[in-house]
């Protein structure tokens, strides 16, 4: 069975803090995607990566940064957190190479992170 | 500005009901696709439509993608309490996803 794994499901940092959320994937999927999710918003693109160190910038990608190390894993950064970034973050991978976006993606079940 | 307009944002119904979702655009997509999410979880994909005017049935769902691949429909026959959920339209372009803003969907018994 396909698994995205997120490390936490509820996290609670305080203003100015770095804050770390890590994203596995056990598909050798090529692409990975992070996503935030607020009420009547939808899922909103932060960044995506479609290879091992490289990196895109998504739709609202200001206070974000992301690291790609390896093909399974995904790490979102807020560099400094401030309190309108409190969401639900949701991870996401899937096949296929960069442009062919017809491919289902798989998502991990979110981390809710409440900045204080 | 919304790429990808989803309605209604909010739907309650009666079991055994039928309904319908749009998810609307002026923008054409390559594919569309549409998920399925219940609390604590993350969306699952239901369906991939990608040919203008392909109808596809999962049991009691129906999916259509316009003729033009702007726009799209989710018709639920004879809603069930386990259908309750919030339904996400996305559409792909440029190697991403775009998705609408969500229908919570609650069935009452």
């Amino acid at each position: 069975d396909v698994k995205v794994t997120q490390s936490s499901r509820y996290l609670v940092k305080r203003t100015g803090e770095k804050v770390f959320l890590e994203c596995v994937q056990d598909m050798d999927h090529e692409n990975m995607f992070w996503y935030r999710q607020d009420p009547g918003l939808g899922l909103r693109l932060i960044y995506f990566s479609y290879d091992v160190k490289m990196k895109e910038k998504g739709d609202i990608p200001e206070g974000y940064s992301v690291s790609r190390e390896k093909k399974e894993r995904f790490s979102l950064i807020l560099e400094s957190a401030s309190t309108n970034q409190t969401s639900m973050y949701l991870c996401a991978s899937s096949e296929g190479s960069f442009g062919y976006s017809n491919q289902p993606q798989h998502f991990g079940d979110g981390t809710r992170l409440s900045i204080l | 500005t919304q790429l990808l307009e989803q309605s209604p944002q909010f739907l309650s119904i009666q079991e055994g009901e039928n309904l319908t979702v749009y998810c609307n655009s002026s923008s054409v997509f390559s594919s569309l696709q549409w998920y399925r999410q219940e609390p604590g979880e993350g969306p699952v994909l239901l369906v991939t439509v990608v040919t203008g005017g392909e109808v596809k049935k999962l049991k009691r769902l129906t999916f259509q993608f316009g003729d033009a691949r702007k726009d799209s429909s989710l018709h639920i026959t004879a809603a069930q309490p386990g259908d309750t959920g919030l339904y996400l339209c996305a559409g792909a372009k440029g190697g991403k996803l775009i998705f609408g803003q969500g229908t919570e969907l609650s069935v009452k018994p």
